[in-house]
């Protein structure tokens, strides 16, 4: 069965330094999306993004994150200057449809540890 | 924003027993979905419901989406160690359907 796959699982960094998180959504899959978790938190929206362009982000998803689709599989995740704050797990999803019903599809998370 | 408030926060339970966990809000939604997340996973779609009074079975879950549309509920029977994890409701938000979480039942089910 098809699945959405994150990497790394886990990444650690020291604040101020930047990280891309990457994403490799389902192949036919054309809404992608960005959650993050903080923990012990609900699971929040970031930022959506559908044919090529940011279709709606969150108040979390300020001027430090920035999202991009460089080649016709990943889907990436950058925060430019990470906080303590940053800290979290950060899902990734894909969804093949418009259909509101549609699945969304998570991966598994890459835990984000900044010291 | 739309605030899903889930109950109760926390669960813990003998194997074999009942429970029902809710989610509510004031806001009236087209469809809700529940999802369980396990530890170190994203989170897994278990059942969408669209239809006011709406029930739905997956196994020993059943799943209610309130009359109103503006709550819902999950009821295991028979409860086993493999139901535990975090159980989530969420609505997809009208355009690009991103999902709004609640805040999540964290079951736990003792053998």
């Amino acid at each position: 069965e098809p699945e959405v796959t994150q990497t790394p699982s886990h990444q650690v960094t020291q604040m101020g330094q930047e990280v891309i998180l990457r994403c490799v959504p389902i192949s036919n899959h054309l809404y992608f999306y960005w959650y993050r978790q903080i923990l012990g938190q609900k699971v929040e929206f970031l930022v959506s993004f559908y044919n090529n362009e940011i279709s709606e982000k969150s108040e979390i998803f300020d001027d430090q994150f920035s999202v991009e689709r460089p080649d016709g599989s990943n889907f990436t995740l950058k925060i430019r200057s990470t906080k303590l704050e940053d800290s979290a797990m950060y899902f990734c999803a894909s969804r093949s449809s418009g259909n509101p019903t549609d699945t969304q599809y998570f991966g598994p998370g890459t835990r984000l540890t900044v010291l | 924003t739309q605030l899903l408030e889930q109950s109760p926060q926390f669960l813990s339970i003998q194997e074999g027993e009942n429970l029902t966990v809710y989610c509510n809000s004031s806001s009236v939604f087209s469809s809700l979905q529940w999802y369980r997340q396990e530890p170190g996973e994203g989170p897994v779609l278990l059942v969408t419901v669209v239809t006011g009074g709406e029930v739905k079975k997956l196994k020993r879950l059943t799943f209610q989406f309130g009359d109103a549309r503006k709550d819902s509920s999950l009821h295991i029977t028979a409860a086993q160690p493999g139901d535990t994890g975090l159980y989530l409701c969420a609505v997809p938000n009208f355009g690009n359907e991103k999902l709004t979480f609640g805040t999540g039942t964290r079951l736990t089910i003792i053998p």
